[in-house]
């Protein structure tokens, strides 16, 4: 089936503007994780979901940050009052029950705050 | 808390030729299970191989093969038969049995000359 999906593809946006990222997880895949990439660095964890709960959400930088998931299907990640350091690439994730720690990465989105 | 270090930023082969990428990590855990991903400039984060730590054999899969030390905490990745298209970063990952989020080194990038 298709693979995780997230949109936009790219984003910009000015500093001080909300934004929101969307991740559409593979079909069936209970678990859904957000992480942020900054250039030329390795992917931070943001938040998981397990269904439509998050139980850990220690990623998340600041509460400019938020995101929620509607049942085992679409996540959405928003940032409130962009700021510049914001700028990164935001990859989405998921996971089958039964293969839980194997992750499947969507393309990602490309923000850019200017 | 779990480290992933991998200590060469950039690494150059020549077509057909083998390259080996390293990977340490740090961890108190004694279940857990390491990834390798690929990520061309597409930024589609691709799984490359795993490993769980209880298992003793090295995963291979085709070209790809890995080096697993659990008493070094060492997990290197060899890719033979270097072909243009494994021109992309490379990056190591970990995570503990039944966790939610990877742990990422800072990626390697591999250049393929033709």
């Amino acid at each position: 089936g298709a693979g995780v999906s997230q949109s936009p593809s790219n984003k910009v946006t000015e500093k001080g503007k909300d934004v929101e990222l969307r991740c559409d997880p593979i079909s069936g895949h209970t678990a859904l994780y957000w992480y942020r990439q900054r250039l030329g660095q390795g992917l931070e964890f943001l938040i998981y979901f397990q269904g439509n709960s998050a139980p850990d959400k220690s990623g998340l930088p600041s509460d400019r940050f938020s995101a929620e998931r509607t049942g085992e299907s679409v996540s959405t990640l928003t940032i409130q009052r962009t700021q510049q350091e914001d700028s990164a690439v935001y990859l989405c994730a998921s996971t089958p029950q039964w293969i839980q720690e194997t992750q499947y990465f969507g393309p990602g989105t490309r923000l850019l705050v200017l | 808390a779990q480290t992933v270090t991998q200590s060469q930023p950039e690494m150059s082969v020549q077509e057909a030729e083998t390259v080996t990428l390293s990977c340490t990590y740090d961890t108190s855990e004694s279940d857990y299970y390491l990834f390798w991903y690929k990520q061309p400039p597409s930024r589609q984060m691709i799984l490359v191989i795993r490993q769980e730590a209880y298992k003793q054999q090295n995963a291979t899969e085709n070209r790809f093969s890995v080096n697993f030390q659990k008493a070094a905490k060492s997990f290197s990745l060899k890719i033979s038969d270097s072909q243009l298209g494994d021109a992309a970063m490379y990056f190591c990952a970990y995570i503990k049995a039944a966790g939610n989020k990877l742990t990422f080194g800072g990626g390697t990038r591999v250049l393929v000359k033709p």
